[in-house]
């Protein structure tokens, strides 16, 4: 069956540090990935979005890699800030069906 | 732009009673989608809809669900009848396009739903 796997357990990291979010996809042949922030009460705001022929994007402190091979999109958030603490969403589409999949998130809590 | 506007923002009512739950995308968008939230599930992806015709309903859950777009800058989503399960946020979103959209999708605030 299709899944889009996050690490469900909440990442708690020291404020300056690097943040690294996992995305794995099983089944699933996407052409392209996007990241998601998301905050209590609200609806998710579009980060970054990677293409399947592509290997990196960065954006300010966030990057993005994506590995077809692995069916593995890694998030970073470098110099990690208090104001950065959300739930990460990853979700993919498919060139032929044009629905947006997302995977259940991780929560980041990055503490002063 | 005001960004996507979903209407209202909480409803509480009582099982069996009619839901409607209302959405206004982005001016411009051509691609309309509602998704549904609850903590065991994540974001499910109910319908879609592309220069307002539905594409695929294939995640609405049941009969009871129906959505419509009578045109370019508005939907909704209606649940008749409504049953404690139901209860979740609901969100619509819309885009631009197709193939990648290099701008994401859009989020509105979401629609709070509680059946009682």
């Amino acid at each position: 069956s299709q899944k889009i796997e996050q690490n469900s357990e909440a990442l708690n990291i020291q404020e300056g540090k690097t943040a690294t979010l996992t995305c794995n996809y099983t089944n699933y042949s996407p052409a392209y990935l996007q990241w998601y922030r998301q905050d209590p009460g609200r609806g998710p705001v579009f980060l970054l979005l990677i293409r399947e022929n592509e290997k990196e994007k960065r954006k300010e402190r966030l990057k993005v890699t994506f590995d077809t091979t692995l069916k593995q999109s890694l998030f970073h958030i470098t110099a990690s800030q208090p104001a950065d603490s959300a739930t990460y969403l990853c979700a993919l589409e498919t060139s032929n069906t044009g629905k947006l999949i997302f995977g259940q998130g991780t929560t980041l809590q990055v503490k002063p | 732009d005001a960004g996507v506007i979903q209407s209202p923002r909480h409803e509480v009512t009582e099982m069996g009673q009619e839901v409607t739950l209302r959405c206004k995308p982005i001016s411009g968008h051509n691609s309309l989608f509602w998704y549904r939230q609850t903590m065991m599930r994540g974001l499910e992806l109910l319908i879609y809809f592309n220069n307002n015709v539905p594409i695929d309903d294939s995640g609405m859950p049941e009969d009871r669900f129906s959505a419509k777009m009578p045109n370019a800058s508005f939907s909704t989503l209606k649940i008749q009848p409504s049953e404690p399960r139901d209860s979740a946020v609901y969100f619509c979103a819309s885009r631009w396009g197709q193939g990648a959209p290099e701008g994401g999708y859009t989020f509105g605030s979401g629609t709070r739903l509680t059946v009682v």
